[in-house]
């Protein structure tokens, strides 16, 4: 199993364009995740999604898009990037919420000018 | 609003020591927590969990302690070795385990 895989591993933008994040998980998780860092703090959730078809917001879903067509993908869509959005972005799956152990993906640093 | 926090942002050990890491937290309707190690430029990785109605759990070399009364969280390492050193990060889950609350982190220095 490949695990929790996410690309790109490395993007630089600027200001207004925008993009998607991929993130794919071969583990046939139901719960999958994103979460941004910054530098010297902890993770926070942007969106979550129970199952395909069902997502939700966490703690920051401004700025960003998801969807959940499939089990194995959760792309993270940036509508107009800026320059807050400045991160290194997670995505993770569990088999059922996030009280299971998350396995995540290697991260996306994103840089946006 | 809620929020989870920990005391020390860098903690050094000597190797063979034990760790105790500390962690604060808001929301008394928290349902679990979770104790993730992050190694550099890697992901999260999960070390043990604890029930909101226990107040403590083993795993190997490590055990968590809960004190609700305080809304006090630890993760505890024994015999601390090289491979601890890791940025720390306690984790709440909440709002019918869908959504998780992590703490701002602890460095783990360990001296061979």
């Amino acid at each position: 199993n490949a695990g929790v895989t996410q690309t790109p591993k490395f993007q630089v933008l600027k200001t207004g364009q925008s993009m998607t994040l991929q993130c794919a998980q071969d583990m046939n998780h139901e719960y999958m995740s994103w979460y941004r860092q910054d530098p010297g703090m902890g993770l926070r959730l942007i969106h979550y999604s129970v199952g395909a078809g069902i997502t939700d917001q966490g703690e920051v879903p401004n700025g960003y898009n998801v969807s959940r067509s499939t089990t194995e993908d959760f792309p993270l869509r940036l509508l107009s990037a800026a320059p807050s959005q400045t991160s290194v972005y997670f995505c993770a799956s569990s088999t059922r919420g996030a009280r299971n152990e998350q396995f995540f993906g290697p991260g996306t640093r994103l840089t946006v000018l | 609003g809620e929020s989870v926090g920990l005391h020390l942002p860098t903690l050094s050990v000597q190797e063979g020591d034990n760790s105790i890491i500390n962690c604060a937290y808001s929301n008394s309707a928290s349902d679990y927590f979770i104790w993730y190690k992050q190694e550099s430029g890697k992901g999260p990785q999960f070390i043990i969990d604890i029930r909101s109605n226990m107040d403590k759990r083993q795993g190997q070399r490590v055990t968590v302690l809960l004190n609700k009364t305080v809304k006090h969280l630890s993760l505890q390492i024994a015999a601390t070795q090289p491979g601890d050193s890791a940025v720390y990060f306690c984790a709440e889950i909440s709002g019918g385990y869908q959504k998780v609350t992590f703490g701002t982190g602890t460095k783990l220095q360990v001296i061979p």
